[in-house]
C-alpha cells in the first residue's frame, strides 16, 4: 500500500497568510493521481484539487496543487477565516486507495 | 443538486450487526462506482469499500474484508453497507462518497454527511 505522509501536522497561521501543506508518498504516485480535500469540524470532506494540481469545480483560485512522483503540495494564497480547517491528501493511482493523515491550518 | 444522505447507524454490540444506507440523488446512480470511507473519532480518513455502477464488483479494505459488505440497489437509487461481527475499533463516522475519475483511477467528488457507528457493549 502507498503510504501518504502530510506535513506539517499543525500550521498556525494568520488570515491573509500564505499556507503550504506536503504530502509524501512512500512510493510514486502514477500520473499525479492525488487528491485533495478539506474537512471543517462536523462537516464531510469536500473535494479541492484532482489530478495534482486541477481545482474542483466552485473551489477558489486560491488553492493551488503541485508536485508529482512522491512529493506534493497544496498552497494557499492568502487564508481566509473559512480556510482554517483539516486537510488531506489522497492518492487514487494504485489499489488500495490511502490518504493522509491530515494536516491542520489553525488560527494563530 | 448531488445529494448523498446516509442512515442506519448508532450502537451496537461486539460481534453485532447493522445496515448502513446511503440515499443518492441528483445524478444517475447507476453509472457511478460508490465508496464507503470511515473516519474514527478524532482520526483521518479510511477508504473501507467500493461496488462498481453495476454491482458486479466489488472491492474491501483488509481490515473488513469477510465482515462488511457493500451492495447497491440501482432501481433505488440507494448503496448499502452491511457491517457485521462488529468490533470497538469499527466504530466510526461512516461516509458515502461518489467515485468520479477515468481510466480506473478515482476520486471522490461528493460526500454525505456522514453516519456514526458505535461498537460497544
Amino acid at each position: 500500500d502507498i503510504v501518504l505522509t502530510q506535513s506539517p501536522g499543525t500550521l498556525s497561521l494568520s488570515p491573509g497568510e500564505r499556507a503550504t501543506l506536503s504530502c509524501r508518498a512512500s512510493q510514486s504516485v502514477s500520473s499525479s493521481y492525488l487528491a485533495w480535500y478539506q474537512q471543517k469540524p462536523g462537516q464531510a470532506p469536500r473535494l479541492l484539487i484532482y489530478g495534482a494540481s486541477n481545482r474542483a469545480t466552485g473551489i477558489p483560485d486560491r488553492f493551488s496543487g503541485s508536485g508529482s512522483g512522491t512529493d506534493f503540495t497544496l498552497t494557499i494564497s492568502r487564508l481566509e477565516p473559512e480556510d482554517f480547517a483539516v486537510y488531506y491528501c489522497q492518492q487514487y493511482g494504485s489499489s488500495p486507495r490511502t490518504f493522509g493523515q491530515g494536516t491542520k491550518v489553525e488560527i494563530k | 443538486e448531488v445529494q448523498l444522505l446516509e442512515s442506519g447507524g448508532g450502537l451496537a454490540q461486539p460481534g453485532g450487526s447493522l445496515r448502513l444506507s446511503c440515499a443518492a440523488s441528483g445524478f444517475t446512480f447507476g453509472s457511478y462506482a460508490m465508496t464507503w470511507v470511515r473516519q474514527a473519532p478524532g482520526k483521518g480518513l479510511e477508504w473501507v469499500s467500493t461496488i462498481s455502477g453495476s454491482g458486479g464488483s466489488t472491492y474491501y479494505a483488509d481490515s473488513v474484508k469477510g465482515r462488511f459488505t457493500i451492495s447497491r440497489d440501482n432501481s433505488k437509487n440507494t448503496l448499502y453497507l452491511q457491517v457485521s461481527s462488529l468490533r470497538a475499533e469499527d466504530t466510526a463516522t461512516y461516509y458515502c462518497a461518489k467515485d468520479w475519475g477515468s481510466y480506473g483511477h478515482y476520486y471522490f467528488d461528493c460526500w454525505g454527511q456522514g453516519i456514526l457507528v458505535t461498537v460497544s457493549s
